[in-house]
């Protein structure tokens, strides 16, 4: 959930666990998502989509799951890596439109080899 | 890489000067979007252009504004810079035709207002 201040909402876990990030939505309209992940330094960089027709979609060591009921989308990560730190952030978007996203604020995952 | 390239990557400005970032989006990306993410904040969308015209705007003032060039090359414009405007500037592209909204993010202009 969203925390006061500068301070992100931090997952620490150690290398090999299994991650599970959690975004809460705030429009009921909105009905496609994207997961990105931003490293140190770097633009966000696009990890996966889901539409609202579907509640699960799988990719190379992710899986996003999303509950429309109670406007939450979850992004796991599978056995994840030092490589796998970076703050991840939610975009809702209503399609049709101009696929203008709104981002969440983040939270910060931190992996301990 | 996104092929996406944004100069200058760090800046520093005094309150009230203006301020132009460019940014360069691979051949085929006609759509950019300028945003602006604050330290420990999600990116928040500035403008969007599509063709040269601006087709979307955020919750940002006038002083804001932007450019799109038909070589993919496109500007960010704030004048009268004010201390909260110090942020990570990012600009983004997506491809001519695209059914997914997938965003091409280069990795940023720090600016700082002093």
């Amino acid at each position: 959930g969203e925390s006061v201040g500068l301070h992100l909402p931090t997952l620490s876990v150690q290398e090999g666990d299994n991650s599970i990030i959690n975004c809460a939505y705030s429009n009921s309209a909105s009905d496609y998502f994207i997961w990105y992940k931003q490293e140190s330094g770097k633009g966000p960089q696009f990890i996966i989509d889901i539409r609202s027709n579907m509640d699960k979609r799988q990719g190379q060591r992710v899986t996003v799951l999303l509950n429309k009921t109670v406007k939450h989308l979850s992004l796991q990560i599978a056995a994840t890596q030092p490589g796998d730190s970076a703050v991840y952030f939610c975009a809702e978007n209503i399609s049709g439109g101009s696929y203008i996203p709104t981002f969440g604020r983040g939270t910060s995952l931190i992996v301990h080899p | 890489e996104t092929g996406v390239t944004q100069s200058p990557t760090h800046l520093i400005k005094t309150r009230g000067q203006q301020v132009t970032l460019r940014c360069s989006s691979q051949s085929g990306h006609n759509t950019v979007s300028w945003y602006q993410q604050a330290l420990g904040q999600g990116p928040q969308f500035i403008f969007q252009y599509y063709r040269e015209e601006e087709n979307g705007r955020g919750n940002f003032p006038p002083r804001f504004s932007g450019l799109q060039f038909p070589n993919y090359s496109s500007e960010l414009n704030v004048n009268a810079l004010e201390l909260d405007d110090s942020a990570l500037y990012l600009c983004a592209s997506r491809p001519t035709g695209s059914n997914t909204g997938e965003l091409f993010f280069g990795e940023g202009s720090r600016l700082t207002v002093l």
